[in-house]
């Protein structure tokens, strides 16, 4: 299976920007989604295939990268994105999910 | 609008078998995925499998001997099934939509917690 591999935790100050980390134990060309979940909720697709912008998502959440490293860019980071963010790859079967980032502010 | 949601019993014994149903509105499941992902409490998430819109079914393998995905596209609804439950099965269960075959899934339901006790 394709494993990924994410940075447990981040502690950010409100207005600075965020880069959380995914790599992937083999490539995935761009099939690696985003997402953000807060406690009791279900998760939200922030970023799809690499780069593109989920409907709704506020413009400061971004996404790059191809084949093994992936990057997701909040700026500026607001309070509420206070979160576990995932990423998810579609290119191998079985998907797989990374472990999560916990997002959290200073 | 597009909505799916999961219903099923929230207390499974041991052993026993889980059956889950998702009932989706807002799309037809002959044009679109559905998937199942899990999450146990406090913990990552898990693709466990999919009902593509053609009908076909992928399963992850660690869960593929005791799975099983069938839908019943007159009643919109697609089932989950995992026989030989034990503790560690405990958690949420969701079903969600994808944005196209290898997309990511873009439209959830609000997850149902089975309790796996005896």
């Amino acid at each position: 299976d394709t494993v990924l591999t994410q940075s447990p935790a981040l502690a950010v100050s409100p207005g600075e920007r965020v880069s959380i980390s995914c790599r992937a134990s083999e490539g995935v060309n761009s099939y690696m989604h985003w997402y953000q979940q807060k406690p009791g909720q279900q998760p939200k697709l922030l970023i799809y295939k690499a780069s593109n912008l989920a409907s709704g998502v506020p413009a400061r959440f971004s996404g790059s990268g191809s084949g093994t490293d992936f990057t997701l860019t909040i700026d500026p980071v607001e309070a509420d994105d206070t979160a576990t963010y995932f990423c998810q790859q579609s290119w191998n079967d079985p998907y797989t999910f990374g472990a999560g980032t916990k997002l959290e502010l200073k | 609008q597009v909505q799916l949601k999961e219903s099923g019993p929230g207390l499974v014994q041991p052993s026993q078998t889980l059956s889950l149903t998702c009932t989706v509105s807002g799309f037809s499941l002959t044009s679109y995925n559905v998937h199942w992902v899990r999450q146990p409490p406090g913990k990552g998430l898990e693709w466990m499998g999919r009902m593509r819109y053609n009908g076909d079914t992928s399963y992850n393998s660690a869960l593929k001997s005791r799975l099983s995905i069938s839908r019943d596209t007159s009643k919109n609804q697609v089932f989950l099934k995992m026989n030989s439950l034990q503790t560690d099965d405990t958690g949420t269960y969701y079903c969600t939509r994808d944005l196209g075959t290898g997309s990511g899934f873009a439209y959830w339901g609000q997850g149902t917690l089975v309790t796996v006790s005896s």
